[in-house]
């Protein structure tokens, strides 16, 4: 069974710094995504890692695929209270019935001016 | 282009009693998803349509959950009778095609089982 495990689990950090959330999974994927929820809202999708050594920047944001460590990191710079939300990392495990995603427990971020 | 719609967003039902969730996918979106999300943990996936066909059903209760795709667009899941432990978001997602495609989600329907 596919195990995806994120840290730290909840963040309080200042504007301006800088942070990497980490997302561990125990099964060869080639296919990982970070998304964002808001208090109250629904998944917005942030980046689609497709391969090893991937590295996709947005903003702040930029996130980063090692299949080999099996290992994805999300990095902060210089954050801003409007960054504060849940990130959750999420592994697709192509299977012959089609993409099925597994879900990190979430990182809870809180950005205090 | 609009999005993944879900109704209602919010619902509060008593234990024992029945209740019903309804998701339109994007238009053209052949796979569909609903995910259980229990506050504080990431979703957790219930069943999995390809048009109308279930394609994944292994993590969905099957003795008081039922969900069914009839036309291959839109879907209904039910809860049949519902416990306290069912209080949770029910989110739906749709994707273009069965295998490596983003999933899409709608707002969620928020239960609440008293």
């Amino acid at each position: 069974e596919l195990k995806v495990e994120q840290n730290p689990l909840f963040l309080s950090m200042q504007e301006g710094k800088n942070y990497t959330i980490y997302c561990n999974y125990s099964t060869t994927s080639d296919r990982l995504y970070w998304y964002r929820q808001d208090p109250g809202k629904s998944l917005e999708s942030l980046f689609v890692l497709l391969s090893n050594g991937a590295v996709k920047q947005e903003g702040r944001l930029m996130a980063s695929l090692d299949t080999k460590a099996r290992l994805s990191t999300l990095h902060i710079t210089a954050a801003v209270h409007d960054l504060s939300a849940t990130y959750f990392c999420a592994v697709d495990m192509e299977e012959t019935s089609g993409s099925r995603l597994t879900f990190g427990e979430g990182t809870q971020l809180t950005v205090n001016p | 282009e609009a999005g993944v719609a879900q109704s209602p967003r919010y619902k509060i039902i008593e234990k024992r009693q029945s209740v019903a969730f309804w998701c339109n996918p994007i238009s053209g979106h052949a796979t569909l998803y609903w995910y259980q999300q229990i506050l504080g943990q990431g979703p957790k996936l219930l069943i999995q349509f390809q048009n109308n066909g279930v394609v994944d059903d292994s993590q969905l209760p099957k003795d008081r959950f039922s969900a069914e795709r009839l036309k291959g667009v839109d879907s209904t899941l039910k809860i049949q009778p519902a416990k306290l432990e069912d209080s949770a978001v029910y989110l739906c997602a749709s994707s273009l095609a069965l295998a490596s495609s983003e999933q899409f989600f709608g707002p969620g329907t928020r239960l609440t089982v008293l």
